[in-house]
């Protein structure tokens, strides 16, 4: 079975400095990846996806994330944060078909002014 | 706004008692999907369904039942409920049957047990 393990748990960082948020995956084939935001008092909402191809993939909110399937992983970046960033996020990996979303535990972003 | 709506947002209840969590998935969705989310266990999934029929089976308690229903709606009975079955619980839909899409998710009904 897939997992996700998501190593930090709480961020913090300066509005405008960059940002890299860390995700590793343990599935057998390629992977479906996935990043996830969640604003307090909100559900969750898609930042970006990786099924095949490029493997450096643009999302919204000025994200992105690159896949290395060397190194299992699926790292979120952003080069500058600003304050609005400050949310839960969650990488998740699906394996398919016949299979669901595991959701990593999730890494909270604190944003300094 | 993703489209999914979930009633009720916040949910009171005492121990033992039973309640029912209500899923609006977005306009032609057939698949919907339902999370737990709490402190110490994060993110688990309960339940897949697609189309009215159960579609895959996580860690859902035998407590805790659903069903979608033709209209496509679905709704998580949760009862005997225990002090650990307050959490935020989430309804997400996706458009097809496999897990591989995006799934849109809901705010969430907060449930809490006294």
């Amino acid at each position: 079975a897939q997992s996700v393990t998501q190593p930090d748990i709480h961020i913090t960082v300066s509005e405008g400095a960059s940002l890299e948020l860390r995700c590793n995956y343990s599935y057998g084939a390629t992977p479906y990846l996935f990043w996830y935001v969640q604003s307090p008092g909100q559900g969750l909402q898609l930042l970006l996806k990786y099924f095949s191809g490029d493997t450096l993939v643009q999302g919204i909110k000025g994200f992105e994330a690159e896949f290395k399937r060397s190194q299992s992983s699926f790292n979120l970046r952003k080069p500058s944060v600003h304050w609005s960033d400050a949310a839960e996020y969650f990488c998740a990996v699906g394996a398919g078909y016949g299979q669901n979303f595991v959701f990593g535990p999730g890494t909270r972003l604190s944003v300094l002014p | 706004d993703s489209g999914v709506t979930q009633t009720p947002k916040h949910l009171i209840t005492a121990t033992g008692q039973r309640v029912t969590l209500r899923c609006s998935p977005r306009s032609g969705d057939l698949s919907v999907y339902w999370y737990q989310q709490s402190l110490d266990q994060g993110l688990q999934f309960l339940i897949q369904y697609y189309n009215g029929e159960e579609r895959a089976k996580g860690n859902i308690l035998e407590r805790f039942s659903a069903q979608q229903f033709p209209d496509l709606h679905s709704e998580l009975n949760l009862s005997s409920l225990e002090l650990g079955d307050s959490a935020l619980y989430f309804c997400a839909s996706s458009t097809g049957r496999e897990s591989s899409g995006e799934l849109f998710f809901g705010e969430g009904s907060r449930l809490t047990v006294l």
